[in-house]
């Protein structure tokens, strides 16, 4: 069964501290989609990144950088030297192509980033 | 901001009632979705619309309906509202409904029900 799972619920950290972000998925799927969504007070989430399950390199935006490992089924999401704007909810969320003709996401619960100045 | 917009962005009901939403995608996008999110919960796929017809649907209960017009937006619409139902109410657009498409997402709708 397909699943996406966000073990923290609640991070806070003073800026300019790193944090990391853990996401696990469950997937029987050998073609799958990963994102990163930021949801912050005003309820838009803002698309921050999407890998497909064949690319395993670490990628890095800036102050954002992500580490894929298939071995471990994690998709970890780490912000360096945080700033206050940096708080928000971050969804992980899976896409599956067995899901069909659709690209819905599977989104995890979500951890909520308190970065305080 | 993706170009995706809703409305209305607030909502209330009573139990019962019936609500429509609306949802206007990105332009060249021709693909919507629509999630549910509950308070401190991830979204929750209730259906996709294609090209007009529905692409797929969520475990959602036939109350849930949708459409989708010649122009790509879209509406969502609950009968007979229950408590539960209380929650944002997600839109995203994609350029077509596949796996290797990005999802963009609206502002939401905040729906109360009393």
């Amino acid at each position: 069964a397909q699943k996406v799972t966000q073990a923290q619920t609640e991070i806070s950290v003073v800026e300019k501290e790193d944090v990391t972000l853990d996401c696990v998925y469950e997937t029987r799927d050998t073609t799958y989609y990963l994102f990163w969504y930021k949801q912050p007070p005003s309820g838009e989430l803002v698309f921050l990144i999407r890998r497909n399950s064949f690319d395993e390199q670490n990628e890095i935006s800036g102050r954002y950088s992500w580490n894929f490992q298939k071995s471990t089924s994690s998709f970890n999401f780490t912000i360096t030297a945080s700033q206050v704007v940096d708080s928000a909810v971050y969804f992980c969320a899976l896409s599956e192509a067995r899901g069909g003709a659709t690209n819905k996401l599977i989104f995890g619960t979500g951890t909520l980033l308190a970065v305080q100045p | 901001e993706t170009g995706v917009t809703q409305s209305p962005t607030h909502l209330i009901k009573t139990r019962g009632q019936q609500v429509t939403l609306r949802c206007s995608s990105q332009s060249g996008h021709n693909t919507v979705s629509w999630y549910q999110q509950a308070l401190g919960q991830g979204p929750q796929f209730i259906f996709q619309y294609y090209r007009e017809e529905e692409n797929g649907r969520g475990n959602f209960p036939p109350r849930f309906s949708g459409l989708q017009f010649p122009n790509y937006s879209s509406e969502l619409n609950v009968n007979a509202l229950e408590l539960d139902d209380s929650a944002l109410y997600l839109c995203a657009s994609s350029t077509a409904g596949t796996v290797t498409d990005t999802q963009y997402f609206g502002p939401g709708t905040r729906l109360t029900v009393l």
